[in-house]
């Protein structure tokens, strides 16, 4: 039973480009969670999905960030016009509903 | 708002050495807490879930407990090895329709052959 997958593993992006970082939930799990770790910080919540919902995106920077789980494929974290601040490990997590969050290995996203 | 304290930020000791990771948390009503261990460049591993209606939970060498009323959480490791070096985060889930974790910042625990 495969764990929770992200990709790409890492990523480096110029300041201005687009990053798309995906989130593949272990198998059975409809909620889908994303969480930044930013340098010499705690783990920071971003947003909460379902299927084709977003719930709750009360982390999400007002600007430049969105965030996606459609009925079909991986979940995704999009950041448009990437600046060095962006710079961080980006977790996805999975889980059952209302049950224990199971993390993936994180993306780790460069802004040069 | 839910804040959660980790201290100590760092700690070094002997192998063979117990020791005590100390989490606090300013809100009283959570759902469950738990403890993950983070190693270099990884990804977060699940090591103990207490559930807000109880005091501790153990695994192997693990033994975690909660104190809802004092704010208060500990991750007790027993005859530590150099295998246990990482960081040690505790994190609250607060429940309710929402069940988005407040993670502390961690301990980063290095223990010496």
């Amino acid at each position: 039973n495969a764990g929770v997958m992200q990709n790409p593993r890492h990523l480096v992006r110029r300041r201005g480009q687009e990053a798309r970082l995906r989130c593949s939930p272990m198998k059975g799990h409809s909620h889908v969670y994303w969480y930044r770790q930013l340098p010499e910080e705690g783990l920071k919540f971003m947003v909460y999905l379902q299927k084709e919902n977003i719930i709750d995106e009360s982390g999400m920077p007002k600007e430049r960030f969105s965030a996606e789980f459609p009925k079909e494929g991986p979940s995704i974290l999009r950041i448009q016009q990437v600046v060095r601040g962006d710079s961080a490990a980006y977790f996805c997590a999975s889980s059952k509903p209302q049950n224990e969050q199971f993390f993936g290995p994180g993306t780790r996203l460069t802004v040069l | 708002k839910q804040e959660v304290t980790q201290i100590p930020a760092a700690l070094s000791v002997p192998e063979g050495e117990n020791l005590v990771l100390n989490c606090s948390f300013t809100d009283s009503a959570i759902y469950n807490l738990q403890w993950f261990r983070q190693d270099p460049g990884k990804g977060l591993t699940s090591l103990l879930l207490i559930q807000s209606s109880q005091r501790e939970q153990t695994s192997g060498r693990l033994n975690a407990s909660l104190d809802k009323s004092s704010g208060r959480s500990t991750l007790y490791i027993a005859a530590s090895q150099p295998g246990d070096s990482a960081t040690y985060l505790c994190a609250l889930n607060s429940g309710g329709s929402n069940y988005k974790l407040t993670f502390g910042k961690g301990t980063l625990l290095t223990v010496n052959p």
